[in-house]
């Protein structure tokens, strides 16, 4: 079974600073990955998903995502923050086959001081 | 692109009493929908496995006789919490797997149902 792990629980930044959210996942095989992220009473959003080809992964609003295959990680950034990206942010990944479900991180929530 | 909806968005019940929720994919068909439970400042654990037409596929540890669920439809699931206690308070969200053979396992989400057991 699948795992993933982000380490920052909550993250505080001013507004213009640079972003980096930490992913890792534990499993043996070829898997799907994905940022979501969860704005204050709303639901679920993708920003992202990794299925294969370039590693970077460009989503909306600005984020990206790099995979690296080699740590099994898939780090989140946006070069420069607004307060309007304070949020709760979900990495999580799913095997690439079949309907496998999908695996959620505990969570980080983001916070953007103006 | 693709919508879920659910319905209610939130909901308060007595102790014992059953809730129904509705999962709805609106606009493209879901032969596979999930659901998931939120705690409060915590992760979406998930519940159950729902593929249309055949029965739910429940995590260890979900009572299935608690939690019913059904998909009767490409575009239906519902989930009723029997019985329901206060521990059962919570926010449930669904997402819906689109069908498409040449899909990548990407969910979409719903909006969430608050549920909240007196």
């Amino acid at each position: 079974a699948q795992s993933v792990s982000q380490h920052n629980h909550h993250v505080i930044l001013s507004e213009a600073a640079s972003l980096e959210l930490g992913c890792n996942y534990s499993y043996g095989g070829t898997v799907n990955l994905f940022w979501y992220v969860q704005y204050p009473g709303q639901h679920l959003q993708l920003l992202l998903k990794y299925f294969s080809g370039d590693p970077l992964v460009k989503g909306i609003k600005g984020f990206e995502a790099e995979f690296i295959k080699s740590k099994f990680s898939f780090n989140l950034r946006k070069p420069s923050v607004q307060w309007s990206d304070t949020a709760e942010y979900f990495c999580a990944v799913n095997a690439n086959f079949g309907n496998e479900k999908l695996t959620f991180g505990t969570g980080t929530r983001l916070t953007i001081i103006p | 692109g693709a919508v879920v909806s659910q319905h209610p968005s939130w909901v308060i019940c007595k102790s014992g009493t059953s809730v129904k929720i509705e999962c709805r994919s609106l606009d493209f068909q879901a032969t596979t929908m999930f659901w998931y439970r939120q705690f409060p400042k915590q992760s979406l654990m998930l519940m159950a496995t729902s593929n249309e037409g055949s029965k739910a596929t429940y995590e260890q540890g979900v009572e299935k006789d608690k939690f019913l669920i059904n998909h009767a439809s490409l575009t239906l699931s519902t989930l009723t919490v029997t019985s329901a206690h206060p521990e059962d308070s919570s926010f449930y969200i669904c997402s819906a797997r689109w069908s498409l053979a040449n899909s990548y396992n990407e969910q979409f989400f719903g909006p969430g149902t608050r549920l909240t057991v007196l």
